[in-house]
């Protein structure tokens, strides 16, 4: 099946400017993230969308990132003016609706993340 | 103090050694442990599942030590491939929130 798929991969921007990122999940997921990883970091959630509804966005800063999915498939993430510290990796990534095995017998599913889109803030 | 805490390493090792990473987590709510691999420039991928009875795949093992709240995982016989960072992963609350630590990177040299 086709993986998550993210546009553009590599963007540069001067600070001020505003940038848009896209994702197109794996067909057929609901759940669908957007991660920041600065480099030497490990990913961090910044929104996640369950169908078109915002599940958690508490991670976001909401004065200048702002995130949609409209109908509940794509998703586009901006940011509106960028700072020098937005540089960074912007992951996608999507889950089923399925159960997998966790330890307490909870619903926990796999994520699988797109390439990202590399940004560099100059 | 972070919710994910792991080495970052580099750990260099030669090929055929075995090599183990810790992770600890804060969070003693926490149900749910993964470990992810991740190649340079490329996405996280899904490596395993950390089950508190412990699992193994292939020349890869993890354990999770409830107690002690960290989480292990253990690679055999390395191989050049192995190179990645590996991302250790806690899930926090009913909505699937993936916490990842910083990774810890192996270097397998020749």
């Amino acid at each position: 099946e086709a993986g998550v798929a993210q546009s553009p991969r590599y963007k540069i921007i001067e600070k001020r400017q505003s940038v848009a990122f896209w994702c197109n999940p794996i067909s057929g997921h609901a759940t669908l993230y957007w991660y920041q990883q600065i480099l030497g970091q490990g990913p961090k959630l910044l929104i996640q969308f369950q169908n078109n509804g915002v599940v958690d966005d508490s991670q976001l800063p909401k004065d200048r990132f702002s995130a949609e999915r409209l109908k509940g498939v794509d998703s586009t993430l901006k940011i509106q003016p960028a700072k020098l510290e937005d540089s960074a990796v912007y992951l996608c990534a999507s889950s089923p609706i399925r159960r997998s095995r966790g330890l307490a017998g909870g619903h926990t599913y796999e994520q699988y993340f797109g390439p990202g889109t590399r940004l560099t803030v100059t | 103090r972070k919710e994910v805490e792991q080495d970052p390493g580099p750990f260099n090792v030669p090929e055929g050694a075995t090599v183990a990473f810790n992770c600890t987590y804060s969070n003693s709510a926490s149900q749910s442990f993964f470990w992810y691999r991740q190649d340079c420039r490329k996405e996280p991928k899904l490596l395993m599942s950390v089950y508190s009875s412990g699992n193994e795949d292939g020349r890869f093992t993890a354990q999770l030590n409830r107690a002690s709240q960290y989480i292990s995982l253990l690679i055999r016989d390395s191989k050049l491939s192995d190179s990645a960072t590996y991302l250790c992963v806690v899930v926090r609350g009913a909505t699937n929130k993936l916490i990842f630590g910083t990774g810890t990177l192996l270097a397998v040299q020749p």
